[in-house]
């Protein structure tokens, strides 16, 4: 199976500052038709998860312009410009290069 | 508008078994696959296997190998999960998640169905 390492666990960030959360995979997500297979969701408290960023860098209908999403190949990195109160919650990477998809720990973003 | 509808909340003894539904509506339930995800309390999120109705085919994931099975009725539009031989550690909230596009993931995801295993 391919393993998702995020980076860091947890995060407490003020309001208006900037976050940043890195994921690595144990193998390329690049796939031979040239699209990379990397997702990021959150999971706000006592919500199901909802997606923000797919194939690295583009995002869902609806998900505001200040999470963007970069990386190739087995280092990718999900970035809020300035993190906001309803932005708290639990962050994930996932993989869906291989049939067998993983997802990376989790962080948790906190507000200070 | 997708709508993924779950069955309610279970309580099971070790080493019985648990169906979970999910109904889908809008969409065509065919052109899209279902996923099992699950949550232990306090816990990450984690992909347990993968229905894909058009063809009737099921991935699982290895840890839930040979206790697990996906399976959809395309007259309904549901998808169902059951796992068997349940322990303790099988109580979480358990998630169907649609895919459309492979390459945009979970696009819609079910509200959750907690199962609890419990003597």
């Amino acid at each position: 199976d391919i393993v998702m390492t995020q980076t860091p666990l947890s995060l407490s960030v003020t309001p208006g500052q900037p976050a940043s959360i890195s994921c690595k995979s144990s193998q390329s997500l690049l796939h031979s038709d040239g699209k990379t297979y990397l997702y990021w969701y959150l999971q706000k408290p006592g919500q199901s998860p909802q997606l923000l960023i797919y194939e690295v860098s583009s995002r869902f209908s609806g998900v505001p312009d200040r999470f963007s999403g970069s990386g190739s190949g087995t280092d990718f990195t999900l970035k809020i410009s300035r993190v906001e109160a309803e932005d708290v919650g639990v962050y994930y990477c996932m993989q869906g290069i291989h049939l067998l998809w993983t997802f990376g720990q989790g962080t948790k973003v906190e507000i200070k | 508008q997708v709508q993924l509808v779950q069955s309610g909340a279970e309580v099971k003894k070790p080493g019985s078994s648990v169906k979970v539904s999910c109904k889908a509506s809008g969409g065509t339930f065919s052109s899209y696959t279902i996923s099992w995800v699950r949550q232990a309390p306090g816990q990450g999120l984690e992909w347990m296997g993968r229905i894909i109705p058009i063809l009737g085919i099921a991935n699982y994931a290895q840890k839930f190998q040979g206790r697990v099975t996906i399976t959809a009725d395309k007259s309904t539009s549901t998808a169902y999960m059951e796992l068997s031989s349940l322990r303790s550690e099988d109580t979480a909230v358990y998630y169907c998640a649609r895919v459309q596009e492979a390459v945009v993931g979970f696009d819609y995801w079910g509200q959750g169905t907690l199962v609890t295993v419990s003597s």
